[in-house]
């Protein structure tokens, strides 16, 4: 099952900072936090990812909370391109080499 | 590179037929799976490779079998379709053995089995 806990949709409008919540409280100190996005009818495409201090690339940033237990992934300034299912998965360092799925959470961009 | 490649991108199965998903990658990665997506579900894992000649069972493996004779193809078999594989299955790698890095998937092949 899937350790992270997002809400199920939430709608933006273009050209506004989005910014999406995930709660992993029972994170070990090693898990790395991914995020993932899938746009309609593609396969999923990566975001970033990141294990305790803030990341940022050419299209997100990630801000993790000081305990660990939640996280944030920003989109700096919505596009149309940006609606799609966004996955925040907790990584767990060794064991079955997996990223474990849950049902993501919608994310809508209004013109 | 053509990335991740996965044939064919539609197919429609009677019960009971056999099929091969083909998956290749050009990026020389170690690591490959292979999941399942399920309508208003996120993704399920079915098999895994870690390397060629190494594969191991993910979440949800019956009715499924792999091989991984290169590091370029990893090929998902169904033995004897069924209704309940009825899905989208996209194929993925990494460019190392661990889920770490970056997955990269393929397109997907959307599977009936009437």
């Amino acid at each position: 099952d899937a350790k992270t806990t997002q809400p199920n949709s939430m709608e933006s409008n273009e050209e506004e900072p989005v910014h999406l919540p995930c709660n992993h409280s029972t994170i070990s100190g090693t898990d790395y936090i991914h995020w993932y996005r899938q746009l309609p009818s593609q396969g999923p495409e990566y975001v970033i990812h990141g294990l305790t201090s803030n990341v940022n690339n050419r299209m997100a940033s990630l801000a993790i909370a000081e305990d660990r237990k939640s996280s944030t992934l920003i989109l700096h300034r919505a596009t149309l391109r940006d609606a799609a299912v966004y996955y925040c998965i907790e990584v767990v360092l060794g064991g079955s080499e997996k990223l474990v799925f849950g049902k993501g959470m919608k994310l809508t961009v209004n013109p | 590179n053509a990335g991740v490649t996965q044939t064919p991108k539609f197919q429609v199965l009677k019960t009971g037929q056999s099929m091969t998903l083909q998956c290749a990658q050009d990026m020389n990665h170690e690591y490959m799976s292979w999941y399942r997506q399920d309508p208003g579900m996120g993704l399920r894992l079915i098999h895994y490779s870690v390397g060629a000649g190494i594969t191991d069972q993910g979440e949800v493996p019956n009715g499924y079998n792999v091989s991984r004779s290169t590091t370029e193809d990893f090929p998902l078999r169904l033995l004897s379709a069924a209704p309940s594989q009825t899905s989208v299955y996209f194929c993925a790698s990494s460019p190392s053995d661990r889920p770490r890095e970056t997955q990269y998937f393929g397109p997907g092949t959307r599977l009936l089995v009437l």
